[in-house]
């Protein structure tokens, strides 16, 4: 089955203490991003891959890292957490560079302490 | 950088009534993507336009794109409590193929 899967599904953790989001797809997309989302404000764009080592910031980037060392795998890393990231978030592929339908992994509630 | 403001931003209905929702980019978009999420769930892609003036239709949804390409609307038909949930629209920017700016989307109550 085509997907895109998202680990830890729920995440309550104390400010600083850095984690990793991941995420993995096997459709073979070359795109792949990440997506905050927040009441009012839709899905803003953390961070977004075109290709294997490919990695470009998208709307709201400060605070996050990520890496591309695979195709399939598309890690959200946040270094020292803090309460203004608490959200939902999730990560998307997409094939042709992202220019056709964006499948969406479940999300990832993260909430920081 | 790239806006896409999207209104209502709720909207309760009663079954059987007509629904819309319209969005306005800040820039000329190459196309936009409309998403669907149900409440609980992640967003699931619905249509993508790409033509001046397109209209597409998906039973009951009818989608637009503006002629000058800057906006775009969703149209439901006869609303049913299966249309619950939350639509997003989602612009591509003419000068950035690869950044893709979502509406703050509609939520959408259908009441029985």
């Amino acid at each position: 089955e085509a997907q895109v899967t998202q680990n830890p599904r729920y995440l309550i953790t104390v400010t600083g203490k850095k984690l990793t989001v991941t995420c993995s797809q096997n459709m073979n997309h070359e795109y792949m991003s990440w997506y905050r989302q927040d009441p009012g404000l839709g899905l803003r764009q953390i961070y977004y891959s075109m290709n294997v080592e490919v990695t470009d910031k998208g709307d709201v980037p400060e605070g996050y890292k990520v890496s591309r060392k695979e195709k399939r795998n598309f890690p959200l890393i946040l270094e020292s957490p803090s309460p203004n990231q608490t959200s939902l978030y999730f990560c998307a592929s997409s094939d042709q560079g992202g220019n056709y339908e964006q499948y969406f992994g479940p999300g990832t509630r993260l909430t920081v302490t | 950088g790239q806006q896409v403001m999207q209104i209502p931003q709720y909207q309760h209905v009663q079954e059987g009534e007509d629904f819309t929702t319209y969005c306005n980019s800040s820039t000329t978009l190459s196309n936009i993507q409309w998403y669907k999420q149900r409440p609980g769930g992640h967003p699931v892609f619905l249509i993508q336009l790409v033509k001046s003036g397109e209209v597409k239709k998906q039973k009951r949804l009818t989608f637009q794109f503006g002629e000058a390409k800057k906006n775009s609307s969703l149209h439901i038909t006869a609303t049913q409590t299966t249309d619950v949930g939350t639509y997003f629209c989602a612009g591509r920017s003419s000068g950035s193929a690869r950044q893709l700016t979502f509406g703050s989307g509609t939520q959408l109550t259908v009441l029985p």
